[in-house]
C-alpha cells in the first residue's frame, strides 16, 4: 500500500529563499510529525498534529519555521528566510495512534533534504 | 530541539555474534519506548516498542529490555547479519502528560563486518 510521501525529494535553495515541503500521509492516520535530521545526527522534533487538537509547535526552532495540515491530512513546512543552519533532512512520519491508544508505530517518508547555498 | 540520550554513538561487530545497544532517558512519564532503524538515505523503520510497565519484550531476533529504575533501555541483536548495519535510535512516546509525542534519541551507528 502506499507509505507516507514527501515532496520534493531534493531542494536546494538561496540563502533569504522562503521554501515549501510537503508530507502527504498514509490515509486514515491522524497523527503528523515534523522532524529535523542533520548530517549525522539523531531526529530534531519539530511539530506535531494530532487530529483537530491544536498542533504541538514546541519544537519548531524559530519564528521563520511554520507548519500546517489542512483538512486533517496533506502538510506543508514552510521555512521563510532560509538560513544556512537550515540545511538539513526534513522528515515526516504519520501514525494511527490517538490519545489514550496503545502505541501506534510512526510511519516516515523518505525525507526532504534541503540545502541552502 | 528535544532528544532522548544515547551511550555509543558507532558500534562494531563480528557477524553472527550479538549485538546491543544502549540508551539512557530521562523522562520518567512515558508510557512506551521504542526502537527504530535508519538505513541510508531512507526514514527510520519501526523495529520494537515496550510499555513501561514491563522490562522485556522479544521479537524476532530483537529483544528490548527496560530498566526503570536507571532509566535505561537496550536493544539486543541476536546473531547479527550484514541487513543489521544502520543507525539504530531508541524513542519514548510521551504520553498523555506529553500528550502522546514521539522524541527520538541522537542514534547509534552499526557496523556488521563479515
Amino acid at each position: 500500500g502506499a507509505g507516507v510521501s514527501q515532496s520534493p525529494s531534493n531542494k536546494v535553495t538561496e540563502k533569504g529563499k522562503d521554501v515549501e515541503l510537503r508530507c502527504d500521509p498514509i490515509s486514515g492516520h491522524t497523527a503528523l510529525y515534523w522532524y529535523r535530521q542533520s548530517l549525522g545526527q539523531g531526529l530534531e522534533f519539530l511539530i506535531y498534529f494530532q487530529g483537530n487538537s491544536a498542533p504541538d509547535k514546541s519544537g519548531l526552532p524559530s519564528d521563520r519555521f511554520s507548519a500546517e495540515r489542512t483538512g486533517g491530512s496533506v502538510s506543508t513546512l514552510t521555512i521563510q528566510r532560509t538560513q544556512q543552519e537550515d540545511s538539513a533532512v526534513y522528515l515526516c512520519a504519520s501514525s494511527l495512534r490517538g490519545t489514550g491508544q496503545l502505541y501506534s508505530p510512526l510511519h516516515f517518508g523518505n525525507g526532504t533534504r534541503l540545502t541552502v547555498t | 530541539g528535544e532528544s532522548v540520550g544515547l551511550h555509543l554513538p558507532t558500534l562494531s561487530v563480528q557477524e553472527g555474534d550479538n549485538s546491543i545497544i544502549n540508551c539512557a532517558y530521562s523522562n520518567s512519564a512515558s508510557d512506551y519506548f521504542i526502537w527504530y532503524k535508519q538505513e541510508s538515505g531512507k526514514g527510520p523503520q519501526f523495529i520494537i516498542d515496550i510499555r513501561s510497565n514491563m522490562d522485556k519484550r522479544q521479537g524476532q531476533r530483537v529483544t528490548v529490555l527496560l530498566n526503570k529504575t536507571v532509566k535505561h533501555l537496550s536493544l539486543q541483536i541476536a546473531a547479527t547479519q550484514p541487513g543489521d548495519s544502520a543507525v539504530y535510535f531508541c524513542a519514548e512516546s510521551r504520553g498523555p502528560l506529553g500528550g502522546f509525542k514521539t522524541i527520538f534519541g541522537a542514534g547509534t551507528r552499526l557496523f556488521v563486518k563479515a
